[in-house]
């Protein structure tokens, strides 16, 4: 199965972007990539998805590698509210979503 | 706007009972997907519908749970003969089933076995 390798924690200032970094070496060239965030006793809250071409929406932006094996999510200023854990998962996968990465937004 | 809903949100039972978890998708979302969380782990997919019919099931789910969604609308995930390691979050997610869909999620029912 593909999986994906995610930093265990990082740490942003507030109103500063904040890149997220995420592994997927083994990715087949139908899988979507997702990202979701999941706040403390709530469900994941989806953020955005891609397959081949960089994204953006309202939240944040998704940056693809060109072979496609690693993806990068961007908030572009980090607030008190984007403090989460946030996980990348691949669709067609299983939705296999791994350990996640704890964002710690500092004020 | 109505998401995604779990009932109940807590249940804490004593080991060996049987549970029943209930999720109400989104009206037009035709998955629905069942995942099990525990502390400090990402959510660990047990199974998922599209319509009434259950597509795929994890190697988790053992034959203690199981999980229906009979007129395609609602569905229960009922676990019988509850274990100590059955303690977690249960969460449910509905799509729509047209290409890769984002999922959305209920905060999820969260089981606690005595």
């Amino acid at each position: 199965d593909a999986k994906t390798t995610q930093p265990n924690s990082m740490e942003s200032n507030e109103e500063e972007p904040v890149h997220l970094p995420c592994n997927h070496s083994t990715i087949s060239g139908t899988d979507y990539i997702h990202w979701y965030r999941q706040l403390p006793s709530q469900g994941p809250e989806y953020v955005i998805h891609g397959l081949t071409s960089n994204v953006n929406n309202r939240m944040a932006s998704l940056a693809i590698a060109e072979d496609r094996k690693s993806s990068t999510l961007i908030l572009h200023r980090a607030t008190l509210r984007d403090a989460a854990v946030y996980y990348c998962i691949l669709i067609g996968n299983q939705f296999y979503f791994g350990t996640g990465t704890s964002l710690t937004v500092i004020p | 706007d109505t998401g995604v809903s779990q009932n109940p949100r807590h249940k804490i039972t004593k080991r060996g009972q049987n549970v029943t978890f209930r999720c109400d998708p989104i009206s037009e979302h035709n998955r629905l997907y069942w995942y099990r969380q525990t502390l400090g782990q990402g959510p660990e997919f047990l199974t998922y519908f599209q319509n009434e019919a259950q597509l795929e099931k994890s190697r988790l789910l053992s034959d203690r749970f199981s999980a229906e969604r009979p007129k395609g609308s609602f569905s229960t995930l009922e676990i019988q003969r509850t274990e100590q390691g059955d303690s977690a979050m249960y969460l449910c997610a509905s799509s729509l089933a047209d290409g890769p869909q984002p999922q959305h999620f209920g905060d999820g029912t969260r089981l606690s076995i005595l």
